[in-house]
């Protein structure tokens, strides 16, 4: 079946650090794959996706690279920021239908 | 695009009690679909529609649970005889295309809390 696994949080981070958020998928053909984003009180925005392997999505500083080898979708930003706090949720799509990971939650003290 | 816009944001009920929730998605959009989302998980598959039709429920979407989506346009969630376990935030999302062109935009949910 499809499903997507990523690092459980909560992250804490100082400004300025760098951040990597751990996802893998499992999939029974080549999905596209998408990182959304979650402030509080609201609902989930897409931050980056990427449709095949070896794509590099990117949006306001934080990138994922499909590898389909590894079948991996890691988040990274080279300087986090405060507002940069949330919950991410990695997620693969396959046909018409989305799986989403738990999420991670993300905490920048300044 | 106003995006996709939901009601009520919160609901707070009585076991036993039915609820629904609407759901108005992005006008050009042809799929909708509605998620629970519970505290420290990700979204959780309910159902799907394309335009009007109920392409996909999932097995937690018990009897208790009904969707609609008439005309294609807005969608209702209802909770018949609602229990403690019910309480979740339920999304809404919309979209169009397929693949990695189907991009999910999501509403800000409805908070349902049963007593």
């Amino acid at each position: 079946g499809n499903s997507v696994t990523q690092m459980e949080g909560p992250v804490t981070l100082s400004e300025e650090a760098f951040l990597t958020i751990n996802c893998t998928y499992t999939a029974t053909g080549y999905p596209s794959l998408f990182w959304y984003v979650q402030y509080p009180g609201e609902g989930l925005q897409l931050l980056l996706k990427a449709t095949k392997a070896d794509d590099k999505g990117s949006n306001k500083g934080f990138e994922a690279t499909y590898r389909k080898e590894t079948t991996s979708f890691h988040l990274e930003k080279g300087s986090v920021q405060v507002s940069d706090s949330a919950v991410y949720f990695c997620a693969l799509s396959w046909g018409n239908q989305f799986y989403f990971g738990t999420g991670t939650s993300l905490t920048v003290i300044p | 695009d106003t995006g996709v816009s939901q009601n009520p944001r919160h609901k707070i009920t009585k076991r036993g009690q039915n609820v629904t929730f609407r759901c108005d998605p992005i006008s050009e959009h042809n799929r909708l679909y509605w998620y629970r989302q519970t505290l420290g998980q990700g979204p959780e598959f309910l159902t799907y529609f394309q335009n009007e039709a109920q392409l996909e429920k999932s097995r937690l979407l018990s009897d208790r649970f009904s969707a609609e989506r008439p005309k294609g346009s807005f969608s209702t969630l209802e909770i018949q005889r609602t229990e403690q376990g019910d309480s979740a935030m339920y999304l809404c999302a919309s979209g169009r295309g397929s693949g990695g062109a189907n991009v999910l935009t999501f509403g800000a949910g409805s908070r349902l809390t049963v007593l």
